[in-house]
């Protein structure tokens, strides 16, 4: 596609659910990260794709967050047993060569209520 | 371990008059930095880059940005600030890629720049 798209642009859920964010990185694009902003604070890195497989998910804050990444295309960031904590917007960005800069999506605004 | 600082939360700027965000960082080996962009509600866009060259970049919009190796700074400018530059800058910094080790960029907290009439 022409940008990177993230569904749903908005997700209000209740806490102790579970929820599932999709990003649709550009077409070609090797390189797949997520990235949480909270509120009043900087991006937060999460996990890093290269094609299917995460060589870095030193960012995910525990054990509740998963990632995977199909056809070296959609990625889908899992969060199990929501908490308050949790919400934040969550970026995904794609890239083509790692030298080059990021295009992100839009995002996911997600709350926990 | 790698690191960015924006050391000014907001900017205050009238429009017509030069503007400048700081960042400094700390990385081993050679540095990647980029300058965001967000505007409210809206994803990061990408401003400028600096991998190698010249020390003064060009980018987007009509910033700049300045790579200073002896300070570890990389300062985002523009000479003539409008009104709709008002936003939430981003300096970004990672070091140089090695396969399969990651590209992750490490992010500073965010400069909120507003630019009065």
């Amino acid at each position: 596609g022409a940008g990177v798209s993230q569904s749903p642009s908005n997700k209000v859920t209740e806490k102790g659910k579970d929820v599932e964010l999709r990003c649709d990185p550009i077409s070609g694009h090797t390189a797949l990260y997520w990235y949480r902003q909270s509120l009043g604070q900087g991006l937060e890195f999460l996990i890093y794709f290269q094609g299917n497989s995460a060589p870095d998910k030193s960012g995910l804050p525990s054990d509740r967050f998963s990632a995977e990444r199909t056809g070296g295309s959609v990625s889908t960031l899992t969060i199990q047993r929501t908490q308050q904590e949790d919400s934040a917007v969550y970026l995904c960005a794609s890239s083509f060569l790692d030298s080059y800069g990021y295009t992100f999506g839009s995002g996911t605004r997600l709350t926990v209520v | 371990a790698q690191s960015v600082a924006q050391p000014e939360d907001q900017v205050n700027v009238a429009e017509g008059n030069p503007l400048t965000v700081k960042c400094t960082y700390s990385v081993s080996g050679n540095p990647y930095l980029f300058w965001y962009v967000q505007y409210p509600n809206r994803g990061l866009q990408f401003l400028l880059k600096y991998i190698t060259g010249d020390n003064l970049v060009k980018g987007s919009y009509g910033f700049e940005a300045e790579f200073n190796k002896s300070q570890t700074s990389f300062h985002l400018k523009k000479p003539s600030a409008l009104v709709s530059d008002s936003a939430l800058y981003f300096c970004a910094v990672r070091s140089m890629p090695v396969y399969n080790q990651g590209g992750k960029l490490i992010f500073g907290q965010g400069t909120e720049l507003s630019v009065k009439p």
